[in-house]
């Protein structure tokens, strides 16, 4: 079975700081990891995937296929980042987390 | 092309009523994909189609739902004798052949009185 954990619903940092939104799976296979990503009245859509290894709009997500996480971070948060944030394994279907909340405060 | 869209975007009815939510996908993407999402949680996978086959469905998907993409392009979603805990956003998304990003309709909310 794949499940995605997202361990936190709420996260609030200060513009300018660091952010680390937290991703594990449970996969048997190879997986396959996104971030989704909701602005506020907008429709979901993709922020970034472990395979391209791009940087999105500053942010990135390494896979430790160890410790099972594909963290999304990034070095500078801006007022802009705040959305829903969430974690998804591709695997025929696609898994997603819960999700967490980002605000980024002025 | 607009995307995937969804309609109608709210629908509100009453305890028993059959309701039905329509889907299309873009235009070259043979896999299509139906989620439920209530507050507070993410899409939950409910069953997907590659072209017009059915291929999984979720266990949450009880009798009372059913799904149909009858040429391999739009798709339906039926629920029939809706109850209260149908209320829910349901999304749509699609892509294509390889593996990759889902593209997403702005959902269907449904609520049922």
């Amino acid at each position: 079975a794949q499940r995605v954990t997202q361990p936190e619903k709420l996260l609030s940092v200060f513009k300018g700081a660091p952010v680390e939104l937290k991703c594990n799976y449970s996969y048997s296979g190879s997986p396959e990891l996104f971030w989704y990503v909701q602005y506020s009245r907008q429709r979901l859509q993709l922020l970034l995937r472990h395979i391209s290894r791009e940087s999105i709009k500053g942010f990135t997500a390494d896979l430790n296929k160890g410790e099972t996480s594909f963290h999304l971070k990034k070095p500078f948060a801006q007022e802009e980042d705040s959305a829903m944030y969430y974690c998804a394994l591709s695997g025929g279907k696609s898994t997603f987390g819960d999700g967490t909340t980002l605000t980024v405060k002025p | 092309d607009t995307g995937v869209s969804q309609d109608p975007r709210h629908k509100i009815t009453k305890r028993g009523q059959n309701v039905t939510f329509r889907c299309d996908p873009i235009s070259e993407h043979n896999r299509l994909y139906w989620y439920r999402q209530t507050l507070g949680q993410g899409p939950e996978f409910l069953t997907y189609f590659q072209n017009e086959a059915q291929l999984e469905k979720s266990r949450l998907l009880s009798d009372r739902f059913s799904a149909e993409r009858p040429k391999g392009s739009f798709s339906t979603l039926e629920i029939q004798r809706t109850e209260q805990g149908d209320s829910a956003m349901y999304l749509c998304a699609s892509r294509g052949a390889a593996p990759g990003e889902l593209f997403f309709g702005e959902g269907s909310r449904l609520t049922v009185l």
